[in-house]
């Protein structure tokens, strides 16, 4: 969905690098979260905002921070990358206004960690 | 600990054949269970969702059974088509947070 744009779409990068992942959108949604994906694992919860100044952890936030710097930006760090970071990671938003549970993913990022 | 078990992993059908994914959950609490469609290089999108006061919803050719007593769910694709050919993913939620538990994903694969 163009209305949420992740960049960079693909990254290689080092064990021990930090990296900043970053998730814009235009929907004008209050809601936003990131998510891994391993194959076979499905799509898992890192880090969920559902305002500017409410930052929550998922079930797997260990080794990941996050940043909500306007209501359209999300960032999503590793502070040092290990191998097992390696997924796919998207973001995405939804609305509270409307029934709130619909949620609009990014194209996500492919993350490879050397 | 996944909250959601999904299966079968991977499928394969014929065009014009049906496909049958099935979900079962053990938190009572969720009260939302949506199905995500993933096109490869593609973000999920929403295909269609269901709340358990109701045991079935259709939308064209996808449809979703329900079965409250079971705590289990399942996706049916009529008439399946080479376009139907994606990753689906259930999901469930509870209404007052939210954040939505997915299944490991069904790779399904139409033959024309």
């Amino acid at each position: 969905d163009a209305d949420v744009t992740q960049t960079p779409r693909n990254r290689i990068t080092k064990t021990g690098k930090r990296i900043m992942l970053e998730c814009s959108q235009t929907k004008g949604h209050d809601r936003m979260y990131w998510y891994r994906q391993d194959p076979g694992l499905g799509l898992r919860l890192i880090y969920y905002s559902f305002d500017v100044k409410d930052i929550n952890k998922g079930e797997i936030s260990d080794g990941y921070s996050v940043s909500r710097q306007a209501q359209a930006k999300f960032s999503l760090s590793l502070e040092s990358a290990i191998p097992n970071q390696t997924a796919l990671y998207f973001c995405a938003t939804s609305d509270h206004r409307g029934l709130g549970e619909t949620q609009y993913f990014g194209p996500g990022t492919r993350l490879l960690v050397l | 600990q996944q909250q959601v078990k999904q299966s079968p992993q991977s499928l394969i059908v014929q065009k014009g054949g049906i496909s049958i994914i099935n979900c079962a959950y053990e938190n009572t609490a969720f009260d939302y269970f949506p199905w995500y469609q993933q096109f490869p290089g593609k973000g999920p999108a929403l295909l269609i969702a269901i709340r358990p006061d109701v045991s079935e919803k259709k939308e064209g050719r996808f449809t979703i059974s329900f079965n409250k007593s079971a705590k289990q769910f399942s996706l049916h694709i009529m008439d399946s088509q080479p376009g139907d050919s994606a990753t689906y993913f259930c999901a469930a939620s509870m209404s007052n947070d939210y954040k939505l538990s997915f299944g490991a994903g069904t790779t399904v694969t139409v033959r024309a």
